[in-house]
Order: C-alpha cells, then sequence, then structure tokens
C-alpha cells in the first residue's frame, strides 16, 4: 500500500548546522510531496510543496527536491536556528486523491 | 475566520462517556478533514468532507466514531463510550480543493480519557 517513511528522531543540532531529514514513499504515479511543520504548541503548517518530479519546494530557507526515480524528498537546511526547533512531517497526495498520507514525524532540537 | 478554529483545546473525560468536538473551518473551504495524533504514531485519518458530497469514513476506527458537517462549514467529530486508547490530539484541516492547495490546520483538541 502507500506509505510515507521519515528518518526517525529526536534529532539535536548545533545552531547553525545543516539539517537533512530523509524522506522516502511508496505510491502509484505521481503523487504531490508536501514537508509539514508542527512548533510546539502549534498546530501544522505547510511549510513546503513539490508537484511533480524534479521540482524543488523551498521555504523559510528549507529546501527539498521531489526525485522519483529514488522516490525521496528530503528536507534540507544549510543553517539550522534555535526558532527551527520542531516537528516535521513528511507527506503525500495520490495523483487524483483528497487524502494526505502521513509520515510519523521527527522531532528537532536545535540547541544554541 | 482567519484559521481554523477547534473547541475545546484540552478535554479530559472519564472512560465511558461521550465526547464532542468542534472545528470551524476557513470560510469558503469546501473541504474539511479530521485526523487523529497519537504519540508515537504520527497522523492518522479520520475522515474527510467534500461539499454537499458523501463523507469518506474510511479512516474511522471503530462505529464509536462518527463525524457531520452542517451547512458545508462547521463540523462535529464524536466519540462514543469513550476508551482510554481513544486518548489523542484530534486535528482539523480545511482546503478549498485538493490537498495540492495545503490544508490549513486547527491547534487541535487534545483528548485524554481517564
Amino acid at each position: 500500500g502507500n506509505s510515507v517513511t521519515q528518518m526517525e528522531g529526536p534529532v539535536t543540532l548545533s545552531e547553525e548546522a545543516f539539517l537533512t531529514i530523509n524522506c522516502t514513499y511508496t505510491a502509484t504515479g505521481y503523487p504531490s510531496l508536501f514537508w509539514y511543520v508542527q512548533y510546539p504548541g502549534e498546530g501544522l503548517q505547510l511549510l513546503l510543496k513539490a508537484t511533480k518530479a524534479d521540482d524543488k519546494g523551498s521555504n523559510k530557507g528549507f529546501e527539498a527536491t521531489y526525485r522519483k526515480e529514488t522516490t525521496s524528498f528530503h528536507l534540507e537546511k544549510g543553517s539550522v536556528q534555535v526558532s527551527d526547533s520542531a516537528v516535521y512531517f513528511c507527506a503525500y497526495e495520490g495523483a487524483g486523491s483528497y487524502q494526505l498520507t502521513f509520515g510519523k514525524g521527527t522531532k528537532l532540537s536545535v540547541i544554541p | 475566520g482567519a484559521g481554523v478554529s477547534q473547541s475545546p483545546s484540552n478535554k479530559v473525560t472519564e472512560k465511558g462517556k461521550d465526547v464532542e468536538l468542534r472545528c470551524d473551518p476557513i470560510s469558503g473551504h469546501t473541504a474539511l478533514y479530521w485526523y487523529r495524533q497519537s504519540l508515537g504514531q504520527g497522523l492518522e485519518f479520520l475522515i474527510y468532507f467534500q461539499g454537499n458530497s458523501a463523507p469518506d469514513k474510511s479512516g474511522l476506527p471503530s462505529d464509536r466514531f462518527s463525524a457531520e458537517r452542517t451547512g458545508g462549514s462547521v463540523s462535529t467529530l464524536t466519540i462514543q463510550r469513550t476508551q482510554q486508547e481513544d486518548s489523542a490530539v484530534y486535528l482539523c484541516a480545511s482546503s478549498s480543493g485538493q490537498g495540492y492547495y495545503g490544508y490549513t490546520f486547527g491547534s487541535g483538541t487534545r483528548l485524554t480519557v481517564v
């Protein structure tokens, strides 16, 4: 069946470190891919998205490239800040579907 | 409103009691979703409403769970005879169409069954 697998946390980084959170998916066709972020005490927010192969989504210094050949959508940021501490969820929506399937989330803690 | 509003933000209930959770979506959003977020389990799809179409209830975990959406706007998720395993954060989201456009999530209702 369709699924999303993302690296397990928690991840702890020092400020200004490089961040990678891996995400791979199993789906047929050409899904749309998303990263959502949940800051402490808040609801989920859309961070970035990509809707076709080789698209790069970007926002707030975060980037992710839709790689169909490896069915991946890894999240990266060159220099994390304390304010990036949150839980990050990878998700996809199948073509013609209306339902997001989420990974289990990766908790990121950035220390000064 | 400006965002998706959920109430209550926290609910503690005794095992066996019924609870109702409310969601006010963004005005004009035709699609409304309920998800459940359990510790270590990620987000679990529960139910989806789109306009006047019949809802997709395929994610509801048991017949104790039901949801309705009145007038294409406000939605209520009802859990009857609550069990301890129902303890979770229940999230509502709305969208103007498919998820391609991005869902807007509410802050959720944290349900604790004691």
